[in-house]
């Protein structure tokens, strides 16, 4: 499979943690995106990280990306009850169109 | 933000007849539409990649004269599941990338197809 994978599967935190999320990928990368998805809903684009880019913010998001050890890392701090929500990773290979999806980890934030 | 929209949003079928999905940019111009099947709490399994005015490539597996793709326009893309039966009950999604920026894809918000 092309998928690449996420751990941990599901994870369950106290509104007000942090919540942290990995991915790990098996080609080489253009870039690797973040998304949300809501239950029965559409994804939600939330960070994109760039090959040559270690580290990136956005509001309460904090993504890393290790490409020697072709993994990432998305960081939600200060959870909130509306952070519930299926998180997955993507990649986009050098010249491709497509991305290829994680297994995603599902959230729960327990207020 | 660039908006998707996906039509329709729930549909229930019987099992032979054949169902039609939308899925439109409303405010920007897609020169390359995906589609996607999500099963139960799964990942995202990409079914076809669709570029405006050629033929779509199917990925391995998915059978193209089952899931019929048109993307006729910068703005719409179909997907017709021909001949449905229960096993293609599932969450069908359809993303687009932007004419300017292919960086990012911007999602439907789904469509949920039941055979009966």
């Amino acid at each position: 499979s092309q998928q690449g994978e996420e751990d941990p599967q599901a994870l369950s935190i106290q509104e007000g943690e942090n919540a942290t999320m990995n991915c790990s990928y098996k080609t080489s990368i253009n870039n690797l995106q973040w998304y949300r998805q809501n239950s029965g809903r559409g994804l939600v684009h939330l960070i994109l990280i760039r090959s040559n880019e270690r580290e990136k913010h956005s509001g309460r998001l904090r993504v890393t990306l290790d490409t020697s050890k072709k993994s990432s890392s998305l960081l939600i701090t200060a959870s909130r009850a509306a952070d519930t929500a299926s998180y997955f990773c993507a990649t986009r290979s050098q010249g491709a169109q497509k991305l290829v999806f994680g297994q995603g980890t599902r959230l729960t934030i327990n207020p | 933000g660039a908006v998707v929209s996906q039509h329709p949003s729930r549909v229930i079928c019987k099992s032979g007849t054949s169902v039609k999905i939308e899925c439109r940019s409303l405010d920007f111009q897609a020169t390359t539409m995906f589609w996607y099947r999500q099963f139960p709490k799964q990942s995202l399994m990409l079914m076809a990649t669709s570029n405006e005015g050629s033929k779509a490539t199917y990925e391995q597996g998915v059978e193209k004269d089952k899931f019929l793709i048109n993307h006729a326009s910068l703005t719409l893309s179909t997907l017709t599941v021909t001949s449905a039966h229960p096993e293609d009950s599932s969450f069908y999604i359809c993303s687009g990338d932007r004419r300017t920026s292919t960086d990012t894809q911007y999602f439907g918000p789904g469509t949920r197809l039941t055979v009966l």
